[in-house]
């Protein structure tokens, strides 16, 4: 039973270019969330989605960043014009459907921006 | 204040002796609270997670929550080594589904 899926493991941009992170949910799972990790920080979160709809986006910067979860298709985080200050562990969990459900977290992107 | 406090440690115990780490939580309404193991340069693994006052026990770790003192522990019996890891303890607020973290307390378990 495969885990939370992301994809790439580690990604290099320069100032300025776009990066683009995915994530697939495990197996049964609808609801999927994405979380930051700064270099000696905490996790934080960023925004929480289900299916076509984002339900909770109060830790998206507000701008250059978005996501979606398409009906088809595994879930996109989004950063446009990258900073240095973008640098950073992109982190996917995803849940079954209910409140409260423990969130399994996938292996994370490491975004690098030169 | 900070929504979710943990000492960042580092915490020194003995292998085979109890690790006790501790969390605190401003939000009175929080309803479920998680404690998460993550290895240097890996990934958040959940270990425990809790709902209701009292003790909850898998295996070697044991969670406790006392929802009036805002607090959530975890001990881990009979430490190993391979318990050498920083520790996430994770609160959800009622209502939403978001969680918040705090900022880990490093364990190391010493030979």
């Amino acid at each position: 039973n495969a885990g939370v899926m992301q994809n790439p493991r580690h990604l290099v941009r320069r100032r300025g270019q776009e990066a683009r992170l995915r994530c697939s949910p495990m197996k049964g799972h609808s609801h999927v969330y994405w979380y930051r990790q700064l270099p000696e920080e905490g996790l934080k979160f960023m925004v929480y989605l289900q299916k076509e709809n984002i339900i909770d986006e109060s830790g998206m910067p507000k701008e250059r960043f978005s996501a979606e979860f398409p009906k088809e298709g595994p879930s996109i985080l989004r950063i446009q014009q990258v900073v240095r200050g973008d640098s950073a562990a992109y982190f996917c969990a995803s849940s079954p459907p209910g409140q409260g459900q423990p969130q399994h977290f996938g292996d994370g992107t490491r975004l690098s921006i030169l | 204040q900070k929504e979710v406090e943990q000492n960042s440690g580092p915490l020194s115990v003995p292998e085979g002796a109890i690790a006790s780490l501790n969390c605190t939580y401003s939000d009175r309404g929080s309803q479920s609270f998680f404690w998460y193991r993550q290895y240097s340069g890996k990934s958040p693994e959940l270990i425990m997670f809790i709902y209701s006052n009292g003790d909850k026990e898998d295996g070697r770790f044991t969670a406790q929550l006392n929802k009036a003192s805002q607090y959530v522990s975890l001990l881990i019996r009979d430490s190993q080594p391979s318990d050498s890891a920083t520790y996430l303890c994770a609160v959800k607020a009622g209502g939403g589904n978001k969680l918040t973290f705090g900022t880990g307390t490093q364990l190391k378990v010493e030979l």
